[in-house]
């Protein structure tokens, strides 16, 4: 059983379309929240959220937590092909290693 | 500049042969970790370190061994006996284990022959 299923698996839209990607998790002690985004090689870091910090935004990037609902959305307005990537959502919690989803494949075309 | 260093970027193995895949941190990170990538599998944990001389299996640590001599190096070697070895290893280190920023180094495709 996955501590942390991201959804869609996939996705394709067009360019300046809005995007919504999603990440439950179930883990006991919740401590922290990330996205990542992968392009080709090394994930890069978007965003942190925790308990002090639910909500942040970079640009056209967008997160938010939700603690009650044990699940985090990642949004990203008026897409661009350079968005395309696999988005990583990972959770940390009592233990000695995040936990990582599956990843979702966006592909954005022009 | 700070960061991670993995080499090699491209390797490969015949069956049946061990490898070692390098790792290198200068962020004076004490917390280091291998992860193995799939295709539609995202990452999945093959050992992590937390300290000097100390190391932990994560989930899928068969047919992998580990060394930590030193903070700034965590190779990985994929034996003999890691039965589909061809993937994406990548390496990373973080400041707080657990639950931190992981900083990434740039991969190792491994394809066994």
């Amino acid at each position: 059983e996955d501590k942390v299923v991201q959804s869609p698996l996939s996705l394709v839209v067009h360019e300046g379309d809005t995007v919504t990607l999603n990440c439950s998790y179930e883990v006991t002690n919740f401590r922290s929240l990330l996205w990542y985004k992968q392009e080709k090689k090394a994930p890069t870091f978007l965003f942190m959220l925790t308990s002090s910090g639910i909500e942040k935004k970079s640009g056209r990037l967008s997160s938010i937590l939700d603690k009650k609902e044990l699940s985090s959305i990642l949004n990203i307005t008026a897409t661009q092909t350079g968005d395309s990537a696999i988005y990583l959502c990972a959770v940390g919690d009592s233990g000695y290693a995040l936990n990582f989803g599956k990843g979702t494949s966006l592909l954005v075309t022009p | 500049d700070g960061g991670i260093t993995q080499s090699p970027k491209y390797l490969f193995r015949k069956e049946g042969q061990n490898v070692t895949l390098s790792c290198e941190q200068n962020l004076n990170h004490d917390a280091m970790y291998w992860y193995r990538q799939d295709p539609g599998q995202g990452l999945r944990l093959i050992y992590y370190s937390q300290i000097v001389n100390d190391f932990q299996k994560g989930d899928i640590a068969e047919g992998y061994s580990v060394s930590r001599e030193k903070k700034e190096s965590f190779p990985l070697t994929v034996t003999s006996a890691q039965k589909n070895p061809t993937a994406f290893y990548l390496c990373a280190s973080s400041m707080a284990s657990g639950f931190g920023e992981l900083f990434f180094g740039e991969g190792s495709r491994l394809t066994v022959l």
